[in-house]
């Protein structure tokens, strides 16, 4: 069966911190795993990602698959009390060819003042 | 329209009774896609449809579970004869093609009481 695992499940930081993000996957066609932000209701998307190795970067934010190994991290550096959030990783398979998407759970971030 | 855009923002219904949900898509998005997230749970896939067809239902958790988008654009979810498992965030998503990034609706709460 397909999933995927994030940890930790919640974590509290101080503003100014670095903290690191953790998707662990099985899947059996993997086609990509995205990164998500989700204040309130609505996730915004974050990152995609396909290929081993390739750090992508937005601002504070950055992120890197190993398909290897099946994981992936989430960096953000120097925290802001605004980067407080669920953070959800999602895998998308390559079978089905419609870009259905298998959640984690999640990591709550709460950066305090 | 500007994002996706789904109504009602918040629904409570009495055990036993219907419901319609609705969902806006992005103007000329092909992909729609519905989730459902509980507390402290990351979404899961309940079905995906492309322009008017309903390709892949196999989230949907019972057959009181029914959804349409008869003309490949606003989609409705219908839940016949609620229940208090069925309360949950019912995220919609949309993407111009398969396997592009979708962008998620702000999603409505179901109370079943």
């Amino acid at each position: 069966e397909d999933k995927v695992v994030q940890s930790p499940l919640s974590l509290v930081v101080h503003e100014g911190d670095t903290v690191t993000l953790n998707c662990s996957y099985e899947v059996t066609n993997f086609r990509s795993l995205l990164w998500y932000k989700q204040e309130k209701k609505a996730p915004t998307f974050l990152f995609m990602l396909t290929s081993s190795g390739i750090e992508k970067k937005s601002g504070r934010l950055s992120s890197i698959l190993d398909k290897k190994e099946l994981f992936s991290i989430l960096n953000i550096t120097a925290t802001q009390t605004g980067d407080s959030a669920v953070y959800l990783c999602a895998v998308e398979p390559s079978s089905g060819n419609t870009g259905k998407l298998i959640f984690g759970q999640g990591t709550t971030l709460q950066v305090k003042p | 329209g500007a994002g996706v855009s789904q109504s009602p923002r918040y629904k409570v219904a009495k055990r036993g009774q219907d419901v319609a949900l609705r969902c806006d898509p992005i103007s000329g998005h092909v992909s729609l896609f519905w989730y459902q997230q509980a507390l402290g749970q990351g979404p899961e896939f309940l079905t995906y449809f492309q322009n008017e067809a309903q390709l892949d239902k196999s989230g949907l958790p019972s057959d009181r579970f029914f959804a349409e988008r008869p003309e490949g654009s606003v989609s409705t979810l219908k839940i016949q004869r609620t229940q208090q498992e069925d309360s949950a965030v019912y995220l919609c998503a949309s993407s111009l093609a398969p396997n592009t990034e979708a962008f998620f609706g702000q999603g409505t709460r179901l109370t079943v009481v």
